[in-house]
């Protein structure tokens, strides 16, 4: 079954640290694709990344960065010199590709605190 | 840009009543979502949707609820009986053929059930 695994509840840091979201997902499926989402305090969902399963290249966006291990079934997101508007919750999803329509599964989210 | 856009952005309604929530997702889009997520908790898929069916349900989808999309662009979702733990944030998401599983998603509405 689909099962994505986001271990930390809460992280607090100060601006200007670098800070690691983990994620860690199920899947039986050798195809899928791997997502991030933020969610700020207004609500709405902003899509960040999404990581086909063949390609486990590390991705960098600006101050952004995703390592995905398949390894350890890992998809873990680092965001370098943080700054106070990273506060948000961040999900880390899985969907199974086979089919165009197939659902996201999030995780439980990782809510990330930046302190001035 | 275009974006996905939900209204209202907040409904509330007494237990036992009838709520509809309105969805426009991009118009180039063929793939259409309904999530919800409980304060504090995860995003929870509900259902999906394309070439006017129902494509896959959650266990959540219950005879409650259901989908449309009456005039091709809205795309809605009725719930004919609301209970109180049907209070959450709705998400209404869309992807494009060609951009298999990009989903965006509307700022949701949050539905309060009194």
């Amino acid at each position: 079954a689909q099962k994505v695994t986001q271990a930390q509840t809460e992280i607090s840091v100060v601006e200007k640290e670098d800070v690691t979201l983990d994620c860690v997902y199920e899947t039986r499926d050798t195809t899928y694709y791997l997502f991030w989402y933020k969610q700020p305090p207004s609500g709405e969902l902003v899509f960040l990344i999404r990581r086909n399963s063949f390609d486990e290249q590390n991705e960098i966006s600006g101050r952004y960065s995703w390592n995905f291990q398949k390894s350890t079934s890992s998809f873990n997101f680092t965001i370098t010199a943080s700054q106070v508007v990273d506060s948000a919750v961040y999900f880390c999803a899985l969907s199974e590709a086979p089919n165009r329509d197939d659902k996201i599964i999030f995780g439980k989210g990782t809510r990330l605190h930046i302190l001035p | 840009e275009p974006e996905v856009t939900q209204t209202p952005s907040h409904q509330v309604t007494q237990m036992g009543q009838e709520v509809i929530l309105r969805c426009v997702p991009i118009s180039n889009h063929l793939y259409f979502y309904w999530y919800r997520q409980i304060l504090g908790q995860k995003v929870e898929f509900l259902v999906s949707f394309y070439n006017n069916e129902i494509s896959e349900k959650s266990e959540i989808f219950d005879d409650q609820f259901s989908v449309e999309r009456p005039d091709g662009s809205n795309f809605t979702l009725k719930i004919r009986s609301t209970k109180l733990e049907d209070s959450a944030m709705y998400f209404c998401a869309s992807s494009a053929a060609g951009m298999e599983n990009i989903q965006y998603f509307g700022a949701g509405t949050r539905l309060s059930v009194l």
